[in-house]
């Protein structure tokens, strides 16, 4: 596709529930992140792959997050056990690589509201 | 600890008005300086990047400055218009990983 695609682009679910939020990347590009935005407030990082590997996953909250990207194209991330406060905006960005000016091109996010 | 901090928070300037929106950052160690517009429910669009070396950079009526020094960037908008309006963030990239500003919300009204 021509630019980074995110499904679904709403979310709801209840308390407790499992989620899996995707992105297509642009073709080509090794480097996909993953940022939660709450409403008000900048992207805040979570997760950073380049190719296949979590090259820096320092930002995920705790343990019920997790991510993968297993060619090194689609990634998901994944909440289990969703908890009210995880409700935000998630947002998927790829970039042709890690290089210092690499652009960074985002997606439309998916908006996950838990009940 | 690594922040960005914005200001003003947001803004209303009349259509043609230019503008600037400050940023100060304490990320370190620095690898690029990054401005992005994002409409609202969209995701963010890059306008210009910066590393150390540069201290200005243009794209169309946006211009960007970085003084390394103080730890300082500005975003100057010129002759704004309506589609301007929109939330500007800042962010300081660093081996890989960003901070982000929580933004400036711009609004430009006819």
């Amino acid at each position: 596709g021509a630019g980074v695609s995110q499904t679904p682009s709403n979310k709801v679910t209840e308390k407790g529930k499992y989620v899996e939020l995707r992105c297509d990347p642009i073709s080509g590009h090794t480097a996909l992140y993953w940022y939660r935005q709450s409403l008000g407030q900048g992207p805040e990082f979570l997760i950073y792959f380049q190719g296949t590997g979590a090259a820096d996953d320092s930002g995920l909250p705790n343990d019920r997050f997790f991510a993968v990207r297993p060619e090194g194209s689609v990634s998901t991330l994944k909440i289990q056990r969703t908890e009210r406060g995880d409700s935000a905006v998630y947002l998927c960005a790829s970039s042709l690589d890690r290089g210092s000016t690499d652009t960074q091109y985002f997606g439309p996010g998916t908006r996950l509201t838990v009940l | 600890k690594n922040q960005v901090e914005q200001s003003p928070q947001s803004l209303i300037i009349l259509e043609g008005k230019n503008c600037t929106l400050q940023c100060n950052y304490t990320v370190s160690p620095f690898s690029n300086l990054r401005w992005y517009k994002q409409d609202t429910g969209r995701g963010p669009v890059s306008l210009t990047i910066m590393t150390f070396s540069e201290n200005t950079k243009s794209n169309g009526r946006y211009t960007a400055t970085l003084d390394a020094d103080t730890k300082q960037s500005s975003l100057h908008i010129t002759a704004s218009q309506l589609s301007d309006s929109a939330s500007y963030i800042c962010v300081v990239g660093n081996a890989g990983k960003s901070t982000f500003g929580d933004g400036t919300t711009l609004t430009v009204k006819p």
